[in-house]
């Protein structure tokens, strides 16, 4: 069975402090994705990134960057320079086996941020 | 476009009744599911569809009820509202072709007392 472990419940920062918020999965395929999702107090969720197994490249989108190390089934998220506007829960997620697509997903239990002014 | 469109935003039912949210999307995506958010619990999969005429059970089905005669939507019947059933209820939809994301819709936060 799949599972996403998000054991911070809840963050909190100061103003321009980073931020790394982690995200740890369990499945038996060699085939997967993991995504990250936003959610700000308005409620909707919103897509931040998709990575596939395979590739273990770190990747950055201006303030935000992610670290997927497969050897240890790690897929963290950090959060540079953090603003007010990004306190939030945030979900990681794990696909169903051999599928991009997101039909099936396995979320985390989310990890609530609070950045303080 | 308006993309994932679940109708009604806040409900409140007595327990026992019936009701169904509703789902559609505009993105001619094949798959579509169903989750219940609750507290402390992330996101869990009720039910799930990879296109119409075929449906089937995620993580938590229990209670409710999926059909999809349609590409476009996907409604989640609760046949007799629990108290257990208070949650705030996600659709979603993806495409088939395995490069994207899932699009949720706004939300549904269902009070059952």
């Amino acid at each position: 069975a799949q599972k996403v472990t998000q054991a911070q419940t809840e963050i909190s920062v100061v103003e321009k402090e980073d931020v790394t918020l982690d995200c740890v999965y369990e499945t038996r395929d060699t085939t997967y994705y993991l995504f990250w999702y936003k959610q700000p107090p308005s409620g909707e969720l919103v897509f931040l990134i998709r990575r596939n197994s395979f590739d273990e490249q770190n990747e950055i989108s201006g303030r935000y960057s992610w670290n997927f190390q497969k050897s240890t089934s790690s897929f963290n998220f950090t959060i540079t320079a953090s603003q007010v506007v990004d306190s939030a829960v945030y979900f990681c997620a794990l696909s169903e086996p051999f599928s991009g697509s997101a039909r099936q997903l396995t979320f985390g239990s989310g990890t609530q941020l609070t950045v303080l002014p | 476009n308006a993309g994932v469109t679940q109708t009604p935003k806040f409900q409140v039912l007595k327990t026992g009744q019936s009701m169904t949210l509703q789902c559609a999307q505009d993105m001619n995506h094949e798959y579509m599911s169903w989750y219940r958010q609750d507290p402390g619990m992330g996101l869990r999969l009720i039910h799930y569809s990879v296109g119409a005429g075929i449906t089937d059970q995620g993580e938590v089905p229990n209670g409710y009820n999926v059909s999809r005669s349609t590409t476009e939507d996907f409604p989640l019947r609760l046949l007799s509202a629990a108290p257990s059933q208070t949650s705030v209820y996600f659709c979603a939809s993806s495409s088939s072709t395995g490069n994207t994301e899932a699009f949720f819709g706004q939300g549904t936060r269902l009070t059952v007392v």
